[in-house]
């Protein structure tokens, strides 16, 4: 079925491991983004990509990396987590730049 | 900086009208979106406006005025199920989405 399907949906991991979060989209669509969400800031942007291998930085990307090798598929990679990255994480996608976004059903990443 | 103030909770009874109010300071404009998040759940697309004037979709209508940097959704005959929380983003010049930090929709009984 066409869509967005992010994984894992839940993740527990333990301080300074590296963890990678999937998205992948069927859509075709040249953008993609990656937020984090958490109480009291709403939507914060992470990174997102225009295209495959063009990819920049959004609000909060400090401790994040990802790529886009193919157009349907953004990976997010947290390369040593730590406990202040535990949120939950929205991958989304656009057709356009004034589009509205589809998102995933996001992963819900705990750091201990 | 840019900001988009939104109340953080707001209440209404099932079968009512309730108004959530958006205002936006933004560098340029590119157009307005509302979203609506369910507990748990990813947020969806509800409404997109650029122009002034009252989009209306359904039990639900947007508003813009882009003078005032002034949005609203309205939602008529209430149902429970409209309990959630409701996302205002704006897109500014460089084509950015600025978020709202969303307003907790509660309806009662």
């Amino acid at each position: 079925d066409a869509g967005i399907t992010q994984s894992p949906r839940y993740k527990i991991t333990e301080t300074g491991r590296q963890v990678t979060l999937m998205c992948h989209q069927t859509w075709s669509h040249s953008y993609m983004f990656w937020y984090r969400q958490d109480l009291g800031h709403g939507l914060r942007l992470i990174y997102y990509s225009a295209a495959a291998d063009i990819t920049d930085k959004g609000e909060v990307p400090d401790g994040y990396v990802v790529s886009r090798s193919k157009t349907e598929n953004f990976p997010l990679t947290l390369e040593s987590a730590t406990r202040s990255q535990t949120s939950v994480y929205f991958c989304a996608t656009s057709g356009e730049v004034h589009s509205p976004l589809h998102f995933g059903n996001g992963t819900r990443l705990t750091v201990t | 900086g840019q900001n988009i103030d939104q109340p953080t909770e707001m209440t209404a009874t099932e079968g009512a009208i309730v108004q959530i109010n958006c205002t936006y300071q933004t560098s340029g404009f590119n157009g307005l979106f509302w979203y609506q998040q369910h507990a748990g759940e990813a947020p969806t697309f509800l409404s997109y406006n650029v122009l002034d004037g009252l989009e209306e979709k359904g039990r639900f209508s947007s508003f813009l005025s882009r003078s005032k940097g002034y949005s609203y959704l309205l939602l008529k005959e209430l149902q429970m199920k409209d309990s959630a929380s409701y996302l205002c983003a704006v897109t500014d010049s460089n084509y950015q989405l600025i978020w709202g930090a969303g307003t907790k929709l509660i309806i009662k009984p």
